[in-house]
């Protein structure tokens, strides 16, 4: 059983350009939160999504980040116009509901550098 | 407000040293979750325990074990006998009743650095 998978694993962006950063889900999960980790800080969180339903997105940038979880597919994260300040790790976790119970399990991560 | 706070940003310690990494959240919520996670240097996050809060039995594993005290609203992490395969940082994160399941509270992370 595959665990959370995040393609790719580093991402090297100028200034300006479209960052698009993937998460598969374990297997039957349909449950997806991204995170974000600022260099030397701890996880933050962006966005909660079930499938083609945005749940939670109160971490969100109001610019210029978006998020998907197509029925069918990997989740989506995009940023546009990719600035300095938003290189980061970017970890997504997954879980099968959205029961407090449950636990979430992370991916390794994307990590985002911008020049 | 739900807030988690690691007040050790870094600890160095000799091999074979016992090191407690602290952890003292706040939360409004009667049933809650705390969690702690291992970020070695490659830089996954790597899953190490989770607790609810009805359940305040001390956690052993291996030389692994947590101290969770509703009373002083703290969930401490003890190694013991630390090897330098344990450098790292550790966060320690909260997740409350009214949040989806996934969404997690981390603190700010303490960097342990184990010397041989």
């Amino acid at each position: 059983n595959a665990g959370v998978m995040q393609n790719p694993r580093h991402l090297v962006r100028r200034r300006g350009q479209e960052a698009r950063l993937r998460c598969s889900p374990m297997k039957g999960h349909s449950h997806v939160y991204w995170y974000r980790q600022l260099p030397e800080e701890g996880l933050k969180f962006m966005v909660y999504l079930q499938k083609e339903n945005i749940i939670d997105e109160s971490g969100m940038p109001k610019e210029r980040f978006s998020a998907e979880f197509p029925k069918e597919g990997p989740s989506i994260l995009r940023i546009q116009q990719v600035v300095r300040g938003d290189s980061a790790a970017y970890f997504c976790a997954s879980s099968p509901s959205w029961d407090l119970n449950t636990e979430a399990f992370f991916g390794q991560g994307t990590r985002l550098t911008v020049v | 407000a739900q807030k988690v706070t690691q007040a050790q940003t870094e600890i160095s310690v000799v091999e074979k040293e016992d090191v407690t990494l602290d952890c003292v959240y706040e939360t409004r919520d009667t049933t809650y979750y705390l969690f702690w996670y291992k970020q070695p240097p490659s830089g996954e996050l790597v899953f190490l325990i989770r607790r609810n809060s009805f359940d305040e039995q001390n956690e052993i594993s291996g030389r692994y074990s947590w101290n969770f005290q509703k009373s002083t609203s703290s969930f401490n992490f003890t190694i013991t006998a630390s090897q330098v395969v344990d450098s790292a940082v550790y966060f320690c994160a909260l997740s409350e009743a009214n949040n989806q399941g996934g969404k997690l509270i981390f603190g700010q992370g303490t960097e342990l650095s184990v010397k041989p």
